[in-house]
């Protein structure tokens, strides 16, 4: 079985302060993918990755960073969190073919409260 | 702008009685679709995923159909248990890789 796995389930920051959302995957899944998901909103696409190093914008980064320093880790950073990032987090991972689209795995998710 | 859409947001149904969920998307250039579950405060658990060039997928009581010319999808749950009360995504990937979901069904199943 797939399973992705990130640190934390429930998470309580400051506004002004650096987050690091974690995940790490056990598949050997080239791609990864961080998601917000809001009321209202549905699941919205922040950054994905293909590869180690590689990073790809979704839909709304801004306010937003990734690193992907080994093939199993894929990070979330909020620079200075603010209290319009108080969300849900999910991190998902896929294999990569170029002709064909894999089904993405989900971890449990982070809820982060910005306060 | 490519889009996914389910309707309705919210669905009750006694318990034993099979049931339709559905999902529309706006462009027929598509890669998959992929059906997901969602309980309250958790992540989500992948039902199941039609190819494009599918038209359904059957796992358990679940059957999934793709027209992609209409532009819908359907998830079939065969003889609905207390169980299956649950959020239903219906995502779909219009481009290489990036799925984009609709926002949902809330099922609730009446014992």
């Amino acid at each position: 079985d797939v399973k992705v796995t990130q640190s934390s389930r429930y998470l309580v920051k400051r506004t002004g302060e650096k987050v690091f959302l974690e995940c790490v995957q056990d598949m050997d899944h080239e791609n990864m993918f961080w998601y917000r998901q809001d009321p209202g909103l549905g699941l919205r696409l922040i950054y994905f990755s293909y590869d180690v190093k590689m990073k790809e914008k979704g839909d709304i980064p801004e306010g937003y960073s990734v690193s992907r320093e080994k093939k199993e880790r894929f990070s979330l950073i909020l620079e200075s969190a603010s209290t319009n990032q108080t969300s849900m987090y999910l991190c998902a991972s896929s294999l990569f073919n170029p002709t064909i689209s894999y089904e993405q795995y989900f971890g449990p998710g982070t809820r982060l409260t910005v306060t | 702008k490519q889009e996914v859409t389910q309707i309705p947001a919210a669905l009750s149904v006694p318990e034993g009685e099979n049931l339709v969920l559905n999902c529309s998307f706006t462009d027929s250039a598509i890669y998959n679709l992929q059906w997901f579950r969602q309980d309250p405060g958790k992540g989500l658990t992948s039902l199941l995923l039609i190819q494009s060039s599918q038209r359904e997928q059957t796992s358990g009581r679940l059957n999934a159909s793709l027209d992609k010319s209409s532009g819908r999808s359907t998830l079939y749950i065969a003889a609905s248990q207390p169980g299956d009360s649950a959020t239903y995504l219906c995502a779909v990937t219009f481009g290489n890789e990036k799925l984009t979901f609709g926002t949902g069904t809330r099922l609730t199943i009446i014992p």
